[in-house]
């Protein structure tokens, strides 16, 4: 079975500092995991997504994340946070078998001091 | 292209009573999937569907029931609410199983 942890369920940082949220999977073959962002009230929105090429990932508003297969990771970051940063971050994992069922961490809310 | 579309917003149920919560895409996605969001859980998977006529059970399928008549539309159903089944629920579709899902925006359940 496939899993999802996200460690820390609560983030704050300081605007302009380094974005920086965990994410650990488990999975018994190969992984396709996804990062999405939910702002109050609203859906789930893709952030970037890594499905076995470059196991570094480019994702919207400077959001970035590195597949690594050894940490079993994939740690979201960002260099420079905003205060539109300020969201929920969900880390989700499926494989080719799955049937399109995406498992969802428990998310990380991202707070941003000004 | 409206994407997913998710009705109700909000609904208020009393114990007891039944609904349907619809949902459907324009994108002609083969994939869609029901989830329910409840604080510090995350997202949880109530049943999904790889295409018409093909339904499987989730991580938290009971008290629910769908069915997949159509591509389009895939709708929800509650055959007795309760009040933990109080929570926001979410559809979702995608092309394929391993492409990323695109998601409606959401209906607010509250069971009293």
């Amino acid at each position: 079975a496939q899993s999802v942890t996200q460690l820390g369920s609560h983030v704050s940082v300081s605007e302009g500092a380094l974005v920086l949220l965990r994410c650990n999977y488990s999975s018994s073959v190969p992984p396709y995991l996804f990062w999405y962002v939910q702002y109050p009230n609203q859906g789930l929105q893709l952030l970037l997504k890594y499905t076995s090429a470059a196991t570094l990932v480019k994702g919207i508003n400077g959001f970035e994340a590195e597949f690594k297969k050894s940490e079993t990771s994939f740690h979201l970051t960002k260099p420079s946070a905003h205060m539109s940063d300020a969201a929920e971050y969900f880390c989700a994992v499926t494989s080719y078998n799955q049937g399109g069922k995406l498992i969802f961490g428990q998310g990380t809310e991202l707070s941003v001091k000004p | 292209n409206a994407g997913v579309t998710q009705t109700p917003k909000f609904q208020v149920l009393k114990t007891g009573q039944s609904m349907t919560l619809q949902c459907a895409q324009d994108m002609n996605h083969e994939y869609m999937s029901w989830y329910r969001q409840d604080p510090g859980m995350g997202l949880r998977l109530i049943h999904y569907s790889v295409g018409a006529g093909i339904t499987d059970q989730g991580e938290v399928p009971n008290g629910y029931n769908v069915s997949r008549s159509t591509t389009e539309d895939f709708p929800l159903r509650l055959l007795s609410a309760a009040p933990s089944q109080t929570s926001v629920y979410f559809c979702a579709s995608s092309y394929t199983g391993q492409q990323e899902a695109f998601f409606g925006q959401g209906t607010r359940l509250t069971v009293v």
